[in-house]
């Protein structure tokens, strides 16, 4: 089973402030057809799950472009440029390539 | 566009039954693959099954392989979890998944979820 590590686990944040979670896989998440598949999800207080970025840097449609995704092989980060106050919220990243799927624990985005 | 609605949560005993039902409104439902991901109170998501489009291929965690059962009518649009010989750590809300089948990244779409408690 790959295992998604996520850090850090909370974060409280200004707003308008950046912010940056990172999540490490103790595998590389590369496919056969050469592209590395890693998702990040937002779950806003009483919300079910929602994909923000795919492919660790592809923003999901509507999502707005404060959010951005970077990394490759087994390292990767999620940046929010400018922290808003739907922002709040847990944040998770997710490899899609290996059975099981795995998520990371979770992080946790408060405002300061 | 998809619209996932849950239902069949509730209070079970534990070793008892129940079957989670996923209907999908958007008419993508038989291009999709689907999932089932589940979620215990106050914490992080865990993945419990996957099944393709056409339905001939399932995957299951371990935590519930040989106890959980995924399965789909597409002529009806549902996704369903037949869940057996439940247990206390089977409490969570369920939510159901999909994705364009062939896509890698998976989990485009969600449900809203739906409650199960294995209590006595």
């Amino acid at each position: 089973e790959v295992v998604m590590t996520q850090s850090p686990l909370s974060l409280s944040v200004t707003l308008g402030q950046a912010a940056s979670i990172s999540c490490r896989s103790s595998q590389r998440l590369e496919y056969t057809d050469g592209n590395t598949y890693l998702n990040w999800f937002q779950q806003r207080p009483g919300q079910s799950p929602r994909r923000l970025i795919y492919q660790v840097s592809n923003r999901d449609s509507g999502v707005p472009d404060r959010f951005s995704g970077s990394g490759s092989g087994t390292d990767f980060t999620l940046k929010i440029s400018r922290v808003e106050a739907e922002d709040v919220g847990f944040y998770y990243c997710m490899q899609p390539i290996h059975w099981p799927l795995t998520f990371g624990q979770g992080t946790k985005v408060e405002i300061k | 566009e998809v619209q996932l609605l849950e239902s069949g949560g509730g209070l079970v005993q534990p070793g008892g039954s129940l079957r989670l039902s996923c209907t999908d409104s958007g008419f993508t439902f038989t291009s999709c693959a689907m999932s089932w991901v589940r979620q215990t109170p106050g914490k992080g998501l865990e993945w419990v099954s996957a099944i393709s489009g056409s339905g001939a291929v399932t995957y299951y965690a371990d935590s519930v392989k040989g106890r959980f059962i995924i399965s789909r009518d597409n002529s009806k649009n549902t996704l369903y979890l037949q869940m057996d010989s439940l247990r206390a750590e089977d409490t969570a809300v369920y939510f159901c998944g999909g994705w364009p089948e062939g896509s890698h990244s998976k989990l485009d779409y969600w449900g809203q979820g739906t409650l199960v408690t294995v209590s006595s």
